[in-house]
């Protein structure tokens, strides 16, 4: 099994760019959730899934879009990308509330 | 609204020595609380997960204790090692969506 996913890797976007980050997950996880990290804060939840089709924000949704169009993939959005979304991103899955979060090993993106 | 807080932010020890990591959490009612090792430059692995019910979990030299009515959790490594250097950070999930709130990690540096 290879777990969690991220595509791609690394990125870097001039302002006003769009992309799109990929996760993947093959433990057939319900759960499905988006993180971005930033130096002195910590882990943020931006958007999550609790099964395909379904979407829900977190604490730091502005500025992102996703979708769960199918249970394995979850994707993360920037439409209009800015300074400010220069972070790194996670992807983490879970079977169920009470079960662990596994994580990916996150996208670098710059903003520039 | 939970707040995690994880003091001191690093800790350096010399090798052999066993220590502590604290975490405390300003919301008694969670479902399970989970202790992650992050390295740098990597993505989280999970080491531990304490449910809400559950007064503490081992894994190899790793012992994690929860005391929820007072929201306090604990890390203790045995016989630490320079290879247990990195950050661990505890997240606490309050929520049916399996929604983590994270601690902001407290970097470990074990000296030979």
């Amino acid at each position: 099994n290879a777990g969690v996913t991220q595509t791609p890797k690394f990125r870097v976007l001039k302002t006003g760019q769009s992309m799109t980050l990929l996760c993947a997950q093959d433990m057939n996880h319900e759960y499905m959730y988006w993180y971005r990290q930033d130096p002195g804060m910590g882990l943020r939840l931006i958007h999550y899934s609790v099964g395909e089709g379904t979407t829900a924000k977190g604490e730091v949704p502005d500025g992102y879009n996703v979708s769960r169009l199918k249970k394995q993939n979850f994707l993360l959005g920037l439409e209009s990308a800015a300074p400010s979304q220069t972070s790194v991103y996670f992807c983490a899955s879970s079977y169920s509330p009470w079960r662990e979060q596994y994580f990916g090993p996150g996208t670098r993106l710059t903003v520039t | 609204k939970q707040e995690v807080t994880q003091i001191p932010a690093a800790l350096s020890v010399p090798e052999g020595e066993n220590l502590v990591l604290n975490c405390s959490f300003t919301d008694s009612a969670i479902y399970n609380l989970q202790w992650f090792r992050q390295d740098p430059g990597k993505g989280l692995t999970s080491l531990l997960l304490i449910q809400s019910s559950q007064r503490e979990q081992t894994s190899g030299r790793l012992n994690a204790s929860l005391d929820k009515s007072s929201g306090r959790s604990t890390l203790y490594i045995a016989a630490s090692q320079p290879g247990d250097s990195a950050t661990y950070l505890c997240a606490v999930n309050t929520g049916a969506n399996s929604k983590l709130t994270f601690g902001k990690g407290i970097t470990l540096s074990v000296r030979p």
